[in-house]
C-alpha cells in the first residue's frame, strides 16, 4: 500500500507565476489536509478536504490560494501569482474515515516551493 | 486548541534514554496528546497518542500524569537515526477532520 504521494518534490517558480502542487492520498483515505512549513518552524494547517468538498479552509490565505479534491484524481493546491513569501515546504496528509481508537494523519514527503 | 510548550532542543548520546516533556496547562477534557516525529526534508510521522496514564508501543512510551497538564515522551536507547524534530500536539481526536496544530517542536540531536 503506497503512502501519500506528492509531486513535484521540488518546484521553482518566478514571482507572478502559478504553482500547482499535487497530492494523492493513501488508498482508501477520503480525507486530505494541506499544511505549510516555513524554515525552522512547525507545520501550519491550511485546508481540509473530502472528495469534492472543502470542509475547513480556515488556514488558507484569502487570496491567490485555492484547493480542490476532485472525484477522480489527486488533490491540488494552487497558488496564483506567487510571491517570495510563498517559498516553503507544503505537506499533504491523509486519513481514513475512522472509528479506530487512535486517529493519525499520514504525511507525504512534501513539495518544496522556491519563488525566485 | 490547547497551547503546548516544549524545549527547543535536546542533545543525547547513542544508547541513552531521551525524555521530552511537553506542557499543556489548558488541556480540555476531550483533548488527546499526540506526538509526531519529523526527519529533515520529510513529512511528520505519527509516533504515539494517549489520553491518560501510560501508553507504550514499539517505538516510544508516553507518560501522562493524573492532571494531564503535561506529558513526557520517552525514547528508549536512542540511535543516531532518532535525530529529528519531535512535536507534541494536543487536540480533540474526534473523527477524521481533526486539523493538527504544530508548535515549534523539540530538536533532538543524538551524538555517537
Amino acid at each position: 500500500n503506497a503512502g501519500v504521494m506528492q509531486n513535484p518534490r521540488h518546484l521553482v517558480r518566478r514571482r507572478g507565476q502559478e504553482a500547482r502542487l499535487r497530492c494523492s492520498p493513501m488508498k482508501g483515505h477520503s480525507h486530505v489536509y494541506w499544511y505549510r512549513q516555513l524554515p525552522e518552524e512547525g507545520l501550519k494547517f491550511m485546508v481540509y478536504l473530502q472528495k469534492e468538498n472543502i470542509i475547513d479552509e480556515s488556514g488558507m490565505p484569502k487570496e491567490r490560494f485555492s484547493a480542490e479534491f476532485p472525484k477522480e484524481g489527486p488533490s491540488i493546491l494552487r497558488i496564483q501569482q506567487v510571491v517570495r513569501g510563498d517559498s516553503a515546504a507544503y505537506f499533504c496528509a491523509s486519513s481514513p474515515d475512522t472509528s479506530l481508537p487512535v486517529h493519525e494523519q499520514y504525511f507525504g514527503p512534501g513539495t518544496r516551493l522556491t519563488v525566485t | 486548541l490547547a497551547k503546548t510548550t516544549q524545549p527547543i532542543s535536546m542533545d543525547s548520546y547513542e544508547g541513552q534514554e531521551v525524555n521530552i516533556t511537553c506542557s499543556h496547562n489548558n488541556i480540555a477534557t476531550n483533548d488527546y496528546i499526540t506526538w509526531y516525529q519529523q526527519f529533515p526534508s520529510q513529512g511528520p510521522r505519527f509516533i504515539i497518542q494517549g489520553y491518560k496514564t501510560k501508553v507504550t508501543n514499539e517505538v516510544a512510551s508516553l507518560f501522562i500524569p493524573a492532571d494531564r497538564k503535561s506529558s513526557t515522551l520517552s525514547l528508549p536507547r536512542v540511535s543516531l537515526s532518532d535525530t529529528a524534530v519531535y512535536y507534541c500536539l494536543v487536540g480533540d481526536r474526534g473523527a477524521a477532520g481533526n486539523k493538527l496544530t504544530f508548535g515549534g517542536g523539540t530538536r533532538v540531536l543524538v551524538k555517537p
